[in-house]
Order: C-alpha cells, then sequence, then structure tokens
C-alpha cells in the first residue's frame, strides 16, 4: 500500500487566493483526519471524518475553511480566501475502525505558505 | 482525554538506550496510552500503544506503572535515526478519538 498520500507537497500562494489540499486514505480505511501544524500551536485536529461524513469540525478555524469527502478515496481540505496566518503543514491521516487500538496513519503533509 | 506531562527535550547517545518517561496522572481505567513520534519534515508515525502491561514490538518498549499514572517509552539501542519529537498521548482506544497531541519530548541522538 502507498500509505496517505497527499497533494500538493508544497503551495506558496497570495493572501486572499484560494487553496485547496487534496488527501488520498488508505485503502479501506473509515476514517479520515486532517491535522495542521504551526511552530505556536502545535498539532491540532481539523475535522474527521467517518465513512465520509464529517463528524466533528469544531476544531476548523472559521468558515473560510471548508472540508469534503466525496468518496473513501478522497478529501479536500479548501481556504478560500487564504490569509498569512493559515501558513503551516497540514497532515491528512486515516484510521480503521476494524483495527482494536485504531493506529492512525498519517501523510507527509502540505507545507502551505501564504504570502 | 487525560492530559500528559513530558519534557521538553532529551539528548541520548549512539547505541545507547533513550528512556523517555511520561506522566500521566489523571488517566482513566480504559485509556490506553499511545506513543507517536514525528521525525523532521515528515508526518507523525505510531510507535507502540499499551494499558497496564509492559509491552515490546520491533520499534520500542512500554514501561507502565502499576498505578498506570506514568510511563516511559524505551528505544533500547538509539540511532541518530530516532532523532524526533515523541508524544506520549492518552486517549480511548475506540474509533473517532482523534489524537490530541502535546508538546511532546524532542530527543536528539548523538554520534
Amino acid at each position: 500500500d502507498a500509505g496517505v498520500i497527499q497533494s500538493p507537497r508544497h503551495e506558496v500562494t497570495e493572501m486572499g487566493q484560494e487553496v485547496t489540499l487534496r488527501c488520498k486514505p488508505i485503502s479501506g480505511h473509515d476514517y479520515l483526519f486532517w491535522y495542521r501544524q504551526t511552530m505556536m500551536r502545535g498539532l491540532e485536529l481539523l475535522i474527521y471524518f467517518n465513512n465520509n461524513v464529517p463528524i466533528d469540525d469544531s476544531g476548523m478555524p472559521e468558515d473560510r475553511f471548508s472540508a469534503k469527502m466525496p468518496n473513501a478515496s478522497f478529501s479536500t481540505l479548501k481556504i478560500q480566501p487564504s490569509e498569512p496566518r493559515d501558513s503551516a503543514v497540514y497532515f491528512c491521516a486515516s484510521s480503521h475502525s476494524g483495527e482494536p487500538y485504531n493506529e492512525q496513519f498519517f501523510g507527509p503533509g502540505t507545507r502551505l505558505t501564504v504570502l | 482525554d487525560a492530559k500528559t506531562t513530558q519534557p521538553t527535550s532529551m539528548d541520548c547517545a549512539e547505541g545507547r538506550a533513550a528512556n523517555l518517561p511520561c506522566n500521566h496522572s489523571t488517566i482513566s481505567g480504559n485509556e490506553y496510552v499511545y506513543w507517536y513520534r514525528q521525525i523532521h519534515s515528515q508526518g507523525p508515525q505510531y510507535i507502540i500503544h499499551g494499558l497496564k502491561n509492559n509491552e515490546t514490538n520491533e520499534m520500542a518498549s512500554l514501561i507502565i506503572t502499576e498505578d498506570r499514572k506514568s510511563s516511559t517509552l524505551i528505544l533500547p539501542h538509539a540511532t541518530l535515526r530516532d532523532t524526533a519529537v515523541y508524544y506520549c498521548i492518552v486517549r480511548f482506544p475506540n474509533s473517532g478519538y482523534a489524537l490530541n497531541f502535546g508538546k511532546g519530548t524532542s530527543l536528539l541522538v548523538t554520534p
């Protein structure tokens, strides 16, 4: 298995532009998580899905952020409009509810820089 | 989830055992102790987990005290590639529980 795949790996954009981050979870996993990592706040959960349905989006910073999971093999995190304070590394992770201890597998992350 | 306390940083000589402590005094009876690590510029990686018995796998050993209020992750023969931030996380082992990463311990393995 290729593991969790994220694209792009790096994104540089200007303030006000729309940014879309993409994630392909491990095949067969039914949970998908989006995390954000900054120096100030560390790793924090933004939102997670179960069977493509958003379960908890309380970590989403504000309305500029939105996430979708149209099918079991694809999810997007969109920021519109982007701001410099959104600069961070965004990680996608997936897990399988059938595993008793629910290890989460993380992708390599997308490093976003908003100028 | 119970909160955890870890030292900010630690050093270890290559080839020696690295012992990373974690305090979780408010852990509840059904919560597990998980360890993840994050090597620079990579996503976090699962290492090991346990409930109350000591656990060992190919990566590390986990020692949990009898009262479960603290634990120690042991890397028996640390290598330079083990330099990373190590996170101790206490949570219920059910699907949908997100990982609550704290600050972790930054381990530096030196030649």
